[in-house]
């Protein structure tokens, strides 16, 4: 079985510029997590999608952050424009249903660099 | 107070040791409860789901003690292999993981 895929694995960009990251799930998992893991922190929920949906995103700075999950499948987070602090490994994962005691996989991530 | 809390370490043991990491949540509504574990610059992965009765698997076993709200994870006989981070991870509700900084584990020859 194929795993969470995410591109790309590494972004450097410079301050106030823009940045998108792809992230495919697992084929049949209908919920999707964008994570931001700053280094030396554990990981931190952005945004979950249920299907098309969005369940909760009460952790996204929606003044540069943006994301998507169009037809419920693939989905992609956008920063517009970034800032120093941005600097993180954002981390998709997905789970089957989003149930209580679901599994939740991990894709590798994406290292973003703002310089 | 954090919703998760963790002994970020790291904790230097010799192979073969038994080495215990614990980990406290804040809400007392939190209905499920994981180990994550993750290397170096990897993705985190399913260590164990931790169950109020208590759970092993091979060298690892988990604890739950809802009425302190704390988890523990135990690994016996360590193996320079387990070096990694160790993440304690509560569900919330509403399906919302939320994520400890990780306990670091560094096991030496």
């Amino acid at each position: 079985e194929a795993g969470v895929a995410q591109s790309p694995r590494y972004k450097i960009i410079e301050k106030r510029q823009s940045v998108a990251f792809w992230c495919n799930p697992i084929s049949g998992h209908a919920t999707l997590y964008w994570y931001q893991q700053i280094l030396g922190q554990g990981p931190k929920l952005l945004i979950q999608f249920q299907n098309n949906g969005v369940v909760d995103d009460s952790q996204l700075p929606k003044d540069r952050f943006s994301a998507e999950r169009l037809k419920g499948v693939d989905s992609t987070l956008k920063i517009q424009p970034a800032k120093l602090e941005d600097s993180a490994v954002y981390l998709c994962a997905s789970s089957f249903s989003g149930g209580v005691g679901d599994t939740q996989y991990f894709g590798p991530g994406t290292r973003l660099t703002v310089l | 107070r954090k919703e998760v809390e963790q002994d970020p370490g790291p904790f230097n043991v010799p192979e073969g040791a038994t080495v215990a990491f614990n980990c406290t949540y804040s809400n007392s509504a939190s209905q499920s409860f994981f180990w994550y574990r993750q290397d170096c610059r990897k993705e985190p992965k399913l260590l164990m789901s931790v169950y109020s009765s208590g759970n092993e698997d091979g060298r690892f076993t988990a604890q739950l003690n809802r009425a302190s709200q704390y988890i523990s994870l135990l690994i016996r006989d360590s193996k320079l292999s387990d070096s990694a981070t160790y993440l304690c991870v509560v569900n919330t509700g509403f399906q919302k993981l939320v994520f400890g900084t990780g306990t670091r584990l560094l096991v030496s020859p």
